[in-house]
């Protein structure tokens, strides 16, 4: 298995325009994570999925935040409009649930936001 | 709520040395899974090792062990024999052995191994 793929790996885009991650999850995993990270404030968990249903999005920021899961392979994280503040690492991490075997996480998209 | 808490922000240790770092924990759930994961400067997040709460035996992975002590709701990691390869930030997480299974995570503990 190709593990956790991410894309794109680096966004530099501008205020103002919309930003599209990409997320592929490990196939059979069921359990689908969103991370940002930042250095103030750490790893914040954005929204999770089980069974390409969202559970929890209320680490969603705000509304310029949104986040699906049209089948089982594939994820995205959308901002719109993307803001100077929102430039941080986006990680996507899958699992199955309940085995407690811990997730596995994509390589992580670097976004800056000028 | 559940928390995770790693007191260090930072440490070093000598190549070849022994180095242990601190995580603790709150909640009032008595099944759940703790995990330590490495961060190095590639952020690639990496498992480093995991331990199930129901079990007494603390979990090891080569060189890499940990003190559970449920009581007292730490978890410990111990680094053994450390490598250049071993810099890197450490993060502690914890998650319910049932129901939802996000992963709270701590503030992390950066390490960094001196030759």
């Amino acid at each position: 298995d190709a593990g956790v793929i991410q894309s794109p790996r680096h966004e530099v885009t501008e205020m103002g325009q919309e930003v599209t991650l990409r997320c592929k999850p490990i196939s059979g995993h069921n359990s689908l994570f969103w991370y940002r990270q930042t250095m103030m404030r750490g790893l914040e968990l954005l929204i999770y999925f089980n069974n390409n249903v969202p559970i929890d999005d209320s680490g969603m920021p705000e509304d310029r935040f949104s986040a699906k899961m049209p089948n089982a392979s594939f994820s995205t994280l959308k901002i719109q409009p993307s803001e100077p503040r929102d430039s941080a690492v986006y990680f996507c991490a899958s699992s199955w649930a309940g085995q407690g075997d811990g997730y596995t996480f994509g390589s992580g998209t670097r976004l800056t936001v000028v | 709520a559940q928390t995770v808490t790693q007191s260090q922000p930072e440490m070093s240790v000598q190549e070849a040395e022994t180095v242990t770092l601190s995580c603790t924990y709150d909640t009032s759930e008595n099944n759940y899974y703790l995990f330590w994961y490495k961060q190095p400067p590639s952020r690639q997040m990496i498992l480093v090792i995991r331990q199930e709460a129901y079990k007494q035996q603390n979990a090891t992975e080569n060189r890499f062990s940990v003190n559970f002590q449920k009581a007292a709701k730490s978890f410990s990691l111990k680094i053994s024999d450390s490598q250049l390869g071993d810099t890197a930030m450490y993060f502690c997480a914890f998650t319910f052995r049932t129901g939802a299974n996000n992963l709270f995570f701590g503030t992390g503990t950066r390490l960094t191994v001196i030759p």
